[in-house]
This record gives structure tokens, sequence and C-alpha cells, in this order.
């Protein structure tokens, strides 16, 4: 079993939509939280980070942990044709900058 | 500013031969990771670095790979004796310091292809 679980999709929906993309993972010393978005033939780009508990807002994208149930949760409202990428969740343990990452959800916004 | 940079951007090879992938952190960044993703997957870790000295090579899968940092800048992965499964994109990232917190910048990957 992997130590974290992304649905791969691909997920389709219209624009304007709310989206909602999942991690679940296994290891509880997990302790910081990423979402990273990677456009086709890119390198990943950090688009937010958690460390508690709660949800955490940056304009159109929520995130939120759920760390009881080792369930985090990317929210885009108002989806845009431009978040059309694959979204990687990705977390680490206090022990420096080794990330885990899923597998990643590819999205499709379309217009 | 310049981004991460890696080089080259794609890379085809024969099995069996030694390939060396390139990667050129952002400027006074001390942090230095290399990653690779295969074909539908979330990128996985293989090994960083904090200045010259490797962290955690934890992720090198075989004695084939190894990675080098000699002045805390500029790193080189290298392959050798490539197999078909090395077949992936090679992730390079760095970051200001080697903490938990700070955000890692990803390079665009090299492509390799083992035929």
């Amino acid at each position: 079993q992997k130590e974290v679980e992304q649905d791969p999709g691909p997920l389709s929906v219209p624009e304007g939509a709310i989206v909602s993309l999942n991690c679940t993972y296994s290891n509880s010393a997990f302790q910081y939280f990423m979402w990273y978005r990677q456009y086709s033939r890119k390198g990943p780009e950090l688009l937010m980070y958690t460390y508690s508990s709660g949800n955490k807002e940056d304009g159109r994208f929520t995130a939120q942990v759920d760390k009881s149930s080792k369930y985090i949760s990317l929210f885009i409202r108002d989806s845009q044709p431009s978040d059309s990428a694959t979204y990687l969740c990705a977390m680490n343990r206090n022990q420096g900058g080794k990330l885990i990452f899923g597998q990643g959800t590819e999205l499709s916004v379309k217009p | 500013g310049a981004g991460v940079s890696q080089t080259p951007s794609n890379k085809v090879t024969e099995k069996g031969k030694y390939v060396e992938l390139r990667c050129d952190p952002i400027s006074g960044h001390t942090a230095l990771y290399w990653y690779r993703q295969s074909l539908g997957q979330g990128p996985e870790f293989l090994i960083y670095f904090q200045g010259t000295g490797a962290a955690d090579d934890s992720g090198l899968p075989n004695d084939r790979f190894f990675a080098v940092r000699p002045e805390g800048s500029v790193s080189t992965l290298k392959i050798q004796r490539t197999e078909r499964g090395d077949s992936a994109v090679y992730l390079c990232a760095s970051s200001l310091r080697l903490t938990n917190t700070d955000t890692q910048y990803f390079g665009p990957g090299t492509r390799l292809t083992v035929l």
C-alpha cells in the first residue's frame, strides 16, 4: 500500500464548477501538506501549503486538512479552463524537505 | 529571476549506456533535490543535498544511480548501465534552506528514454 493515495481521474468539469480533489495517507508522522499543480511537460509548482488541521484559503483555492481521518482536500471555486492540469498532493515528516507525492489527479475544465 | 534549469530536456539512450543529467538550481538556494516521475505517477524522491553533501540518498533505487554536487550549486545525476525501466522524467528542485517549510521550486525535468 502506498503511503499517499490519490484518485488519478481524469476529472472533467464545466467552467465555473467547484472542483474537489482529495488524498488519503497512512502515516500519522506526516505534518506538512502541500498541493502542487503540474501542467503538461512542466515541473510541479506549489499552490498551497498547510501545517495544521483546518482550512486555508487563497483566492479561489481552499486547502483542507483532517489529521484525525488522514485526509486532505483541495477545493477550486469558479474553475477556469486555465486550471486544467494535474494536481499533486504532497506531504513530509519532520525530516527536512523530502516530499512524498500522491499519484496526481488530471483535471480538465471545459469552456 | 531565473528558475531551476535542467539539461538536456530530452535524452534518448540505449540500454547499457551511461547518462548524466544536469541541474542548475536557483541562485542562493542551499538545498537541492532529485525526483523521478514515471508516466501517470507522482514524483518519487531520489536524493537531496544540503550544500555539497548528500543529506538523504535513501530514494536511489540501486548502485547504478549516483549524484554529486561538488561546489554546492550545480548537481549531476549519473546513471550507469541504463535499463528500460529507468525511462522517466527526472525532476530537480531547489529550496532556499533544508526545512520542511521552505518551498521547493521544480525545474521542467529531463525526459529520459532508454531503448
